[in-house]
């Protein structure tokens, strides 16, 4: 089974606003990243989470984690339209990166 | 810095062809890796490479997938023969040191079509 659920899967929000991602893994993680892949484009690596990091801030990004619930949240404070793209959370363990299934976000102007 | 380069953008073929990918990653990164990502799922791992050498091909259908980083520098992923299933985006990335407490550094990737 796929390591690294999102939820929502799609989200449709008006410029200004905030938007909340939230991503759940299954196994123990050296650290959790988020990336952003516009449509067509390759992914952009946004943040990094450590296992012993609690909450993080980025600019317009708040990431927090949860290792109790293996889960972690993305918050994007006052949208952009220039932010739709789709979000994947990335749970980190040994060497390899496992992705999410990624979240559609539409920031609508 | 120039960024992850890969080659061609799109490709088309018939199932049962074969196909190669080409990618160049950042200059003086030492790990690159491969993802195929079917539409509407996130990118799975195919195989990494440390330098020449292979870390993780685990997930790599090694009865029609290959991978090859020959200098260390750029790599090469081929399927013989294609099947229908593997239309996906094939893309590249990069950094600099095999850990994953590392970013990644993506490529365009080539979106790969099978008819």
């Amino acid at each position: 089974s796929q390591q690294g659920e999102e939820d929502p899967q799609a989200l449709s929000i008006q410029e200004g606003e905030n938007a909340t991602m939230n991503c759940s893994y299954k196994t123990s993680i050296n650290n959790l990243q988020w990336y952003r892949q516009n449509s067509g484009r390759g992914l952009v690596h946004l943040i990094l989470i450590r296992s012993n990091e609690r909450e993080k801030h980025s600019g317009r990004l708040r990431v927090t984690l949860d290792t109790s619930k293996k889960s972690s949240s993305l918050l994007i404070t006052a949208s952009r339209a220039a932010d739709t793209a789709s979000y994947f959370c990335a749970s980190s363990s040994g060497s390899r990166l496992t992705f999410g299934e990624g979240t559609q976000l539409t920031v609508n102007p | 810095e120039a960024g992850v380069a890969q080659s061609p953008r799109y490709k088309i073929i018939e199932k049962r062809q074969s196909v190669a990918f080409w990618c160049n990653p950042i200059s003086g990164h030492a790990t690159l890796y491969w993802y195929q990502q079917i539409l509407g799922q996130g990118p799975k791992l195919l195989i990494q490479f440390q330098n020449n050498g292979v870390v993780d091909d685990s997930q790599l259908p090694k009865d029609r997938f290959s991978a090859e980083r020959l200098k260390g520098v750029d790599s090469t992923l081929k399927i013989q023969p294609a099947k229908l299933e593997d239309s996906a985006v094939y893309l590249c990335a990069s950094s600099s040191q095999p850990y994953s407490n590392q970013p990644q550094h993506f490529g365009d990737g080539t979106r790969l079509s099978i008819l």
